[in-house]
């Protein structure tokens, strides 16, 4: 069966600092990842989304950035962190396709002072 | 562009109540998905259902079961003899090709014992 790890789940880092959130999906190959923000209380809003390794597509134009290194890891970076970054960013996958599932992984919480 | 509204921002019910929540899509496309997803307060959105634009035949597993009405662009969702672990924020989404999920802001259930 697919499972999908992100770490870490809980992090606080100070305003300007470099952030690098990690997810990878096991037991699938050649997956479509994706990172989103959900603000507190608030709706899920798609950042990053990736079709293979090397491709990225940025839904949203802000001081993040993503990779995938590997078939299946996809890496939320930014260089230095604003305060609005705060959140809990969410990795999900699917089987490539036309609009399959997409399942997610635990959560990352960020809160940046 | 697709857009999903779930109006019912946060909903309390006496365990055993039935309820039902709201979702609304808009969508210029003839071929579409929709999905409903649990996120409890771990923070883990869990897959409950997904729906073709085909397929209008409403859906029962268990206590939960959809309606869905292409006539009125709905997707409802209703829990039956609702219980204290069904407390969570419901997101109902939409999907017209693979890579992008139109999420509602949600509907969050307090399930009171």
């Amino acid at each position: 069966s697919q499972t999908i790890h992100q770490w870490p789940a809980t992090l606080v880092q100070p305003v300007g600092s470099p952030l690098s959130l990690e997810c990878t999906v096991e037991g699938t190959s050649n997956p479509n990842l994706y990172w989103y923000r959900q603000a507190a209380g608030r709706g899920l809003q798609l950042l990053f989304y990736s079709v293979g390794i090397g491709q990225i597509s940025s839904e949203v134009p802000q001081n993040l950035s993503a990779s995938r290194p590997q078939d299946r890891q996809f890496i939320l970076s930014s260089k230095k962190l604003l305060l609005s970054d705060s959140g809990f960013y969410l990795c999900a996958w699917s089987v490539p396709g036309r609009a399959e599932t997409q399942y997610f992984g635990p959560g990352t919480r960020l809160l940046v002072l | 562009a697709q857009k999903v509204t779930q109006a019912q921002t946060e909903i309390s019910v006496v365990e055993k109540e039935d309820v039902t929540l709201d979702c609304v899509y808009e969508t210029r496309d003839t071929t579409y998905y929709l999905f409903w997803y649990k996120q409890p307060p771990s923070g883990e959105l869990v897959f409950l259902i997904r729906r073709n634009s085909f397929d209008e035949q409403n859906e029962i597993s268990g206590r939960y079961s959809w309606n869905f009405q292409k006539s009125t662009s709905s997707f409802n969702f209703t829990i039956t003899a609702s219980q204290v672990v069904d407390s969570a924020v419901y997101f109902c989404a939409s999907s017209y090709n693979f890579n992008k999920f139109y999420f509602g802001s949600g509907t969050k259930l307090n399930v009171k014992p």
